[in-house]
């Protein structure tokens, strides 16, 4: 069966440090990867997705980027947070483009 | 593009009565609806989904109905209970596209 893993759960970091959070997805091949932010009680945005390795689309201008080095992998960084990007961040799969979406633990993220 | 309201926003409902969550669409294309439940501080998880050829899906407590003339859909949930308490998410999407969520609706279910 498909299972998604995220790290780390929870992060704290200075504003203006970087950041690296890691999303694999095992038990299946070529799945649509998406990164979601959620601030505190409020909905899902839709910061990243990526169809195939090295295709990536941004829906939101930001201090943030994505990459996919490989099939299962994706990856969010900055090179430097600002306190607006703390939130609780989501990777999510789905099989190509149909079915719903199998969303990882979760980040929460806290700049300081 | 495709736009997903949801209502209400807030919803209380005392133990054992029915809370209903509303959502409208604007792409008559879209064709797959899944609800998402979201308890404090946990991912969003699938709880039911609907596709277009089709007007009404029940799981136990849980029923989703669709209605593509007016372009809505509705989650339904009998005999709440106080672990139905979370956000409540609902999505739609046209193949090939990416899911547009709706707002959110926060269920607080009374003991």
């Amino acid at each position: 069966s498909q299972t998604i893993h995220q790290w780390p759960a929870t992060l704290v970091q200075p504003v203006g440090s970087p950041l690296s959070l890691e999303c694999t997805v095992e038990g299946t091949s070529n799945p649509n990867l998406y990164w979601y932010r959620q601030a505190a009680g409020r909905g899902l945005q839709l910061l990243f997705y990526s169809i195939g390795i090295d295709q990536i689309s941004s829906e939101v201008p930001q201090n943030l980027s994505a990459s996919r080095p490989q099939d299962r992998q994706f990856i969010l960084s900055s090179k430097k947070l600002l306190l607006s990007d703390s939130g609780f961040y989501l990777c999510a799969w789905s099989a190509m483009d149909f079915g719903g979406y199998t969303f990882g633990s979760g980040t929460r993220l806290t700049v300081v | 593009g495709e736009n997903v309201e949801q209502h209400p926003s807030t919803l209380s409902v005392q133990e054992g009565d029915s809370a209903v969550i509303k959502c409208t669409y604007s792409d008559s294309a879209s064709n797959y609806f899944p609800w998402y439940k979201q308890e404090l501080g946990k991912r969003p998880q699938l709880i039911i989904d609907i596709r277009s050829n089709v007007g009404e899906k029940k799981d136990q407590r849980i029923a989703v109905t669709l209605n593509k003339t007016a372009k809505h859909f509705s989650l339904h949930i009998t005999e709440t209970q106080p672990e139905d308490s979370a956000v409540y998410f609902c999505a739609g999407r046209n193949y090939g596209q990416n899911f547009v969520f709706g707002p959110g609706t926060r269920l607080s279910v009374l003991p």
